[in-house]
């Protein structure tokens, strides 16, 4: 089993629909974790941190659930913009990051 | 400000060739982070500095691999006898501090094609 999975997707939506990701980890002791944008042949971006108690971005809202260890992205009223690949990122104690492989939204009018 | 640079962007060698992959930090970040990705993959780690440290290179998928910063800003990642399966998207991150909850900062990426 991979440390960090992800559902690869395409996840295929309208414009405006809400769309929601998941991020399951083995590492009971993963300690960070991050949501990073990755456009066509770009570098990832930094989209946002987790915490515990949840947070919220604009449309963008990321939630940590511990006790079944998994992450979940949030988006809201999507956009054709954003069209891209989401990675989660979890650093399991230490300062080596794990990425997962990334699941794809596709926005369509 | 100027982000993290990497060159070249692309390169094409032959197999048994050696590679050298270049990364620029943001100025004054302590860390750095080389990663692997493959097509459809997440970045893998392979190695990370802090400062003109390699605190860790347990990612680095064999001997022919090899990264240095020698005086803790630019780095290089080298790659001995290229082989096929070494073809990916070679990306250098940075950041400002050591910590894991600091953002990372991506450069470009050097897209290797090993023939």
């Amino acid at each position: 089993r991979k440390e960090v999975e992800q559902d690869p997707g395409p996840f295929n939506v309208p414009e405006g629909a809400t769309v929601a990701f998941n991020c399951t980890y083995s590492n009971s002791a993963s300690q960070s974790f991050f949501w990073y944008r990755q456009d066509c042949r770009k570098e990832p971006k930094l989209l946002m941190s987790v915490y515990s108690s949840g947070n919220e971005d604009g449309r963008f809202t990321a939630q940590l659930n511990r006790a079944s260890q998994y992450i979940s992205l949030l988006i809201r009223d999507s956009k054709l913009s954003d069209s891209a690949t989401y990675l989660c990122v979890v650093f399991g104690g230490s300062y080596i990051p794990t990425f997962g492989r990334g699941t794809s939204l596709i926005v369509h009018p | 400000g100027a982000g993290v640079s990497q060159s070249p962007r692309y390169k094409v060698a032959k197999r048994g060739q050696d590679v050298a992959l270049r990364c620029d930090p943001i100025s004054g970040h302590v860390s750095l982070f080389w990663y692997q990705q493959a097509l459809g993959q997440g970045p893998e780690f392979l190695t990370y500095f802090q400062n003109e440290a390699q605190l860790d290179k347990s990612g680095l998928p064999s001997d022919r691999f090899f990264a240095e910063r020698p005086e803790g800003s630019v780095s290089t990642l080298k790659i001995q006898r290229t082989q096929q399966e070494d073809s990916a998207v070679y990306l250098c991150a940075s950041s400002s501090r050591s910590g894991p909850t600091d953002t990372q900062y991506f450069g470009p990426g050097t897209r290797l094609t090993v023939l």
